[in-house]
């Protein structure tokens, strides 16, 4: 069966430090990969999506960066947080149209 | 421009009771539709989806009726258990563009 993890569970940074939340994906093949954001109160943002290792789409500009260095591994960078950047950060991968998401990551700057 | 929306913030009902959560598109291009249920500070769990060419998907507690002319599609959960209080997402795609659109959730909460 197939698995999401994603690390850390929550961070606290200050502003103007860098950023790298790392998700990897157990029990399947050339999956598409997705970074989604909520911010407190809010719904579902996408932020970038991948079909294949090295292919990234970026859906808002933004100071977050994402790279697939391997087939099941996405990560979400940025080089100097914004306080704007906290919110809980979601992980998802899909093989055909249902998207599966991970656990989350809860970003606090400050 | 929003998609997707789910005009109820918050939605309250009594245990053994049933729930409706509501969604409506704007999009005729959608041709696939999915609710999440999601817990504090857990990701979203996928419950149910229905594809344009049906008008009702049922599973378990959970059926999902799509009416298409109306770009408007619900979630009923029958009988409504307090493990049930949630926050609901709608979000629909289409084969073009590949990507979930997710409306803004409704909490869901269920009285003993």
């Amino acid at each position: 069966s197939q698995t999401i993890h994603q690390w850390p569970a929550t961070l606290v940074q200050p502003v103007g430090s860098p950023l790298s939340l790392e998700c990897t994906v157990e029990g399947t093949s050339n999956p598409n990969l997705y970074w989604y954001r909520q911010a407190a109160g809010r719904g579902l943002q996408l932020l970038f999506y991948s079909v294949g290792i090295g292919q990234i789409s970026s859906e808002v500009p933004q100071n977050l960066s994402a790279s697939r260095p391997q087939d099941r591994q996405f990560i979400l960078s940025s080089k100097k947080l914004l306080l704007s950047d906290s919110g809980f950060y979601l992980c998802a991968w899909s093989v055909e149209e249902t998207q599966y998401f991970g656990p989350g990551t809860r970003l606090t700057v400050l | 421009d929003q998609q997707v929306k789910q005009n109820s913030p918050s939605l309250s009902v009594q245990e053994g009771r049933i729930s409706i959560l509501n969604c409506d598109y704007t999009n005729s291009m959608f041709d696939y539709f999915l609710w999440y249920k999601k817990y504090p500070a857990e990701g979203p769990t996928f419950l149910i989806s229905i594809s344009s060419i049906k008008d009702k998907n049922e599973d378990g507690r959970f059926t999902v009726f799509l009416n298409k002319s109306a770009k408007h599609l619900s979630l009923h959960i029958v009988p409504s258990q307090p493990g049930d209080s949630a926050v609901y997402f709608c979000a629909a795609s289409s084969r073009e563009g590949g990507k979930l659109i997710f409306g803004q959730g409704t909490e869901l909460s269920v009285k003993p």
